[in-house]
C-alpha cells in the first residue's frame, strides 16, 4: 500500500519560512494534502494540490510538488508563534481515502 | 452547522468491557472514516464507509465493528477492549471527489485498563 514519509520535528525562529517535507510512494496519487493539528484538537485541512500542479500558493502557504521524486513540501511564510502545531501529509487516488504520514511537528520559537 | 460530532470526548474501560464510540456529521457527507491516533504512529486507518449500508476495513480493523444505517450516523464499536486499544480516536467525513478532503471530529481520548 502506500507509504507516506515526514520528519518528526521541526523547528524554526518566529518569522522564519519554515519548510515541512514529505515523500510518498505511489506515483498514482492523485490530491496531496496538508493538515494542521492544534494540541487537544482534530485535523484541519490547510490546502491540497492535484497532481498536474507543480505548485500552489495561498496567501502564507505555498505547496511544491515533484511528482518525478514524488516529494511534497509546505512553506510557510513569515512563521508565527500561532503556526506551532503538528502538520500532516496525506494523499490519496482513485478511491478518495488518504493515507497519512506521521506528522511534522512545528515550534516556532522567539 | 455543527460540522463532525464525536462522544464522549473522554472514557476510561476496563479490559475486556464493550462500548460503542458515537460519530455524527450535518454535511451530508458520504465518505466516513475512523482513524486512531498514537504517538509517533500518525494516523491508521481502522474503518471507512463511501455510503450508507457499505463500510469496509482500513489498516487496523482488528477489535472493530462498524456500520452506516444512514448518512449521517458512524459509531464504532470496540467489541472486548484491550490496552492496546488505548488511543486518540478520530472520526471524519468527506463529500468524495478528493478536493474538499476530509472534515474530522475533536476526538475521543479513550483509556483501556
Amino acid at each position: 500500500g502506500e507509504d507516506v514519509e515526514q520528519s518528526l520535528f521541526l523547528s524554526v525562529r518566529e518569522g522564519d519560512s519554515s519548510v515541512i517535507n514529505c515523500t510518498y510512494t505511489d506515483s498514482s496519487s492523485t490530491y496531496l494534502y496538508w493538515y494542521k493539528q492544534e494540541p487537544g484538537a482534530g485535523l484541519q485541512l490547510l490546502t491540497y494540490i492535484f497532481s498536474n500542479m507543480d505548485m500552489k500558493q495561498d496567501q502564507r502557504l505555498t505547496v511544491l510538488l515533484n511528482k518525478k521524486d514524488k516529494h511534497l513540501s509546505l512553506r510557510i511564510a513569515d512563521t508565527q508563534t500561532g503556526d506551532s502545531a503538528i502538520y500532516f501529509c496525506a494523499v490519496s487516488g482513485g478511491s478518495y481515502i488518504p493515507t497519512f504520514g506521521r506528522g511534522t511537528s512545528l515550534i516556532v520559537h522567539p | 452547522n455543527a460540522g463532525v460530532t464525536q462522544t464522549p470526548k473522554f472514557q476510561v474501560l476496563k479490559t475486556g468491557q464493550s462500548m460503542t464510540l458515537q460519530c455524527a456529521q450535518d454535511m451530508n457527507h458520504e465518505y466516513m472514516s475512523w482513524y486512531r491516533q498514537d504517538p509517533g504512529m500518525g494516523l491508521r486507518l481502522i474503518h471507512y464507509s463511501v455510503g450508507a449500508g457499505i463500510t469496509d476495513q482500513g489498516e487496523v480493523p482488528n477489535g472493530y465493528n462498524v456500520s452506516r444505517s444512514t448518512t449521517e450516523d458512524f459509531p464504532l464499536r470496540l467489541l472486548s477492549a484491550a490496552p492496546s486499544q488505548t488511543s486518540v480516536y478520530f472520526c471524519a467525513s468527506s463529500p468524495g471527489g478528493g478536493a474538499a478532503g476530509y472534515t474530522f471530529g475533536s476526538g475521543t481520548r479513550l483509556t483501556v485498563v
